[in-house]
């Protein structure tokens, strides 16, 4: 499909394993942005890549935390160590360019047990 | 204080009902964004305005940059209209497009 593709929708996991999620932003566009969706939460910004750019990385919560952007497509974002407290809904958007329209993918719900 | 606050949290409405929400900011920004999140998760980029109003089909998207406020109408609702609305602004060129969301008002309309 041409939209923002996220990959596993569903992961449940056990406290302490690491995870690794992906998105496929659509091709050509050049920003892409990791959110997340905590249970009655609001969304809030993780991480942002724009082009070859050094990623603003501001709103990672812990340095537990990582992602990377290769190749200027793929997105991973990496969760080492996890605990209870992040399981959410992870959400990946991309838009053609910074400070325009953002396409969100329909996000993975992560599950730590 | 949240930086993007938005009212009614909820709102229930009757079909055909002329729908208003409401957006406020207090810091500067670049853009404003409207979302509309299903109850099934998926988001959707509604408008993007940084200036005066945008219209599509039943929706209508204004912005006061001097007051800081912007809002979201929806004319003639209909059920299928129900979601979460969320409003969202980027905070500028320095800050990259980081997005900082509003807590999302949710909207019924009854049939």
């Amino acid at each position: 499909g041409a939209g923002v593709s996220q990959s596993p929708s569903n992961k449940v996991t056990e406290k302490g394993k690491d995870v690794e999620l992906r998105c496929d932003p659509i091709s050509g566009h050049t920003a892409l942005y990791w959110y997340r969706q905590s249970l009655g939460q609001g969304l809030e910004f993780l991480i942002y890549f724009q082009g070859n750019s050094a990623p603003d990385k501001s709103g990672l919560p812990s340095d537990r935390f990582s992602a990377e952007r290769t190749g200027g497509s793929v997105s991973t974002l990496t969760i080492q160590r996890t605990q209870q407290e992040d399981s959410a809904v992870y959400l990946c958007a991309s838009s053609v360019e910074r400070n325009q329209p953002q396409h969100f993918g329909d996000g993975t719900r992560l599950s730590i047990l | 204080k949240n930086e993007v606050e938005q009212s009614p949290q909820n709102l229930t409405a009757q079909e055909g009902e002329f729908i208003t929400i409401n957006c406020s900011y207090s810091v500067g920004i670049s853009a404003l964004h409207w979302l509309q999140q299903h109850p099934g998760g998926g988001i959707v980029s509604l408008f993007m305005l940084s200036s005066g109003k945008k219209k599509h089909g039943r929706l209508i998207a204004t912005i006061n940059i001097q007051e800081k406020h912007s809002s979201l109408h929806i004319t003639a609702s209909h059920p299928r209209d129900s979601a979460v609305y969320i409003c969202a602004v980027g905070m500028g060129e320095t800050s990259g497009s980081r997005l900082t969301f509003g807590e999302g008002t949710q909207l019924t309309v009854n049939p």
